[in-house]
């Protein structure tokens, strides 16, 4: 079975300082990974992907992931953080090997980022 | 903005009322999803449709009765919930549901039960 740990519930920072949430995972075969970023009273939006390929992964706003097999991580990284960062950050792990589903799709219970000025 | 498109954004109802949320994406997905959103929580999975056809059903309870009535729309009846049903309810859709596109999630419907 599947299962997401994101290790911090809440990270508070200063603006334009470094950002890294954890996100490590648990599964026995091959995973899909996805970063999803939810802004206060909206829906989750795509932030990154992992599919295959290269393992680090850019995606929008700036935010960068790596894919570590070796230690089932996928962590997300922003150099520099801006007060519109702040948001709920939702880590996700889905199986689609044959007969699976994005129905299918485990989250993690989410990181609250809070941006300071 | 978002092109999956939920109403209403806020629905209060009490116990013995029926509603319907509704949810539309005109970007050809033909998967869409119903989640559950509680304070605080990830979301949970409560149904997929493929194809209009529902393929999954995450043991909801059956106050909850999902609708697919074309390939754009998707419909969840409510009737007769409890203060516990109250939360977002998030719509969601992607191109297949068994590949690798993204969801795509809408604003969310904010319930509440009183």
């Amino acid at each position: 079975a599947q299962s997401v740990t994101q290790l911090d519930s809440q990270v508070p920072v200063f603006e334009e300082a470094p950002v890294e949430l954890r996100c490590n995972y648990s599964s026995s075969v091959s995973v899909y990974l996805f970063w999803y970023v939810q802004y206060p009273n909206q829906g989750l939006q795509l932030l990154l992907k992992y599919l295959s390929g290269s393992t680090l992964v850019k995606g929008i706003n700036g935010f960068e992931a790596e894919f570590n097999k070796s230690q089932t991580s996928f962590h997300l990284r922003k150099p520099s953080v801006h007060i519109s960062d702040t948001a709920e950050y939702f880590c996700a792990v889905s199986d689609l090997s044959y007969g699976g589903s994005q129905g299918n799709l485990i989250f993690g219970k989410g990181t609250k980022l809070s941006v300071k000025p | 903005d978002t092109e999956v498109t939920q109403t209403p954004k806020h629905l209060v109802m009490g116990m013995t009322n029926k509603k319907s949320l509704k949810c539309e994406q005109h970007m050809g997905h033909r998967a869409m999803y119903w989640y559950k959103q509680k304070a605080k929580k990830p979301p949970e999975l409560m149904f997929v449709y493929s194809y209009e056809k529902l393929s999954i059903n995450e043991s909801v309870p059956s106050r909850f009765s999902p609708e697919c009535p074309n390939s754009s729309l998707l419909n969840l009846h409510l009737h007769a919930l409890q203060p516990e049903d109250s939360a977002l309810y998030l719509c969601a859709s992607s191109y297949r549901d068994t590949d690798n596109s993204p969801l795509h999630f809408g604003n969310g419907t904010r319930l509440t039960v009183t």
